[in-house]
């Protein structure tokens, strides 16, 4: 039972390239959440999808973008990244939007803008 | 907005010491609450929740207690292990409708020492 899959798992990227993160999840979970977690900081929610072609902004979304054509995928695409965007992403899913589920999470994507 | 507090890190103690990590929230309504563990190199897992008042939420000898008065979720264990060694993540889901938001504490590092 995979779960949540994130790759890469590290990536250093140079300033103003752009790349993808990936995110698929096996448990058929419709709602789908990333975030980014900075060094002493908590998780804050970058974007967050309800199911398949829905999706919507968190606290953060600035510099990213993200699309859900599948119940299973959900990338997240910087398009010039920056340092500010340094740091370690997580993607999340649960299977319904009850406010006492708990989510699932992948291992992470750690990423460095130099 | 909706906010979670946490006790500052790191906290080092030595095994089978008592652990407490105090975690204080600001909400409108009445969230569930949760404590999150990361692993080193692994994504956040449930530990334990709590979904209304009084709530006692356990889970691997650890224990959180939902205290609406004093809008408090502190984290406790008797007896810690040097595997109990990860960082503890405090978190509050509002209640409302739709997709299911968690707001982070900044998270507290605990290390067991033997």
């Amino acid at each position: 039972n995979a779960g949540v899959t994130q790759t890469p798992k590290f990536r250093i990227l140079k300033i103003g390239q752009s790349m993808t993160l990936q995110c698929t999840q096996d448990m058929n979970h419709n709602y789908m959440y990333w975030y980014r977690q900075d060094p002493g900081m908590g998780l804050k929610l970058i974007y967050y999808s309800v199911g398949a072609g829905i999706t919507d902004k968190g606290e953060v979304p600035n510099g990213y973008n993200v699309s859900r054509s599948t119940t299973e995928d959900f990338p997240l695409r910087l398009e010039l990244a920056a340092p500010s965007q340094t740091s370690v992403y997580f993607c999340a899913s649960i299977s319904t939007g009850g406010s006492n589920q708990p989510q699932h999470f992948g291992d992470g994507t750690r990423l460095s803008i130099l | 907005g909706n906010s979670v507090t946490q006790m500052e890190g790191p906290v080092t103690l030595s095994e089978e010491a008592f652990l407490t990590i105090n975690c204080t929230y600001t909400a409108t309504g009445y969230p569930s609450l949760f404590w999150y563990v990361q692993y080193p190199g692994e994504g956040l897992q449930l530990l334990l929740k709590a979904t209304k008042a009084d709530d006692k939420g356990s889970n691997k000898g650890f224990e959180a207690t939902y205290r609406k008065e004093t809008t408090s979720f502190h984290l406790e264990k008797g007896s810690v292990q040097v595997s109990d060694s990860a960082v503890y993540f405090c978190a509050l889901s509002d209640r409302g409708a739709g997709a299911q938001k968690l707001v982070f504490g900044q998270g507290t590092r605990l290390t067991i020492n033997p």
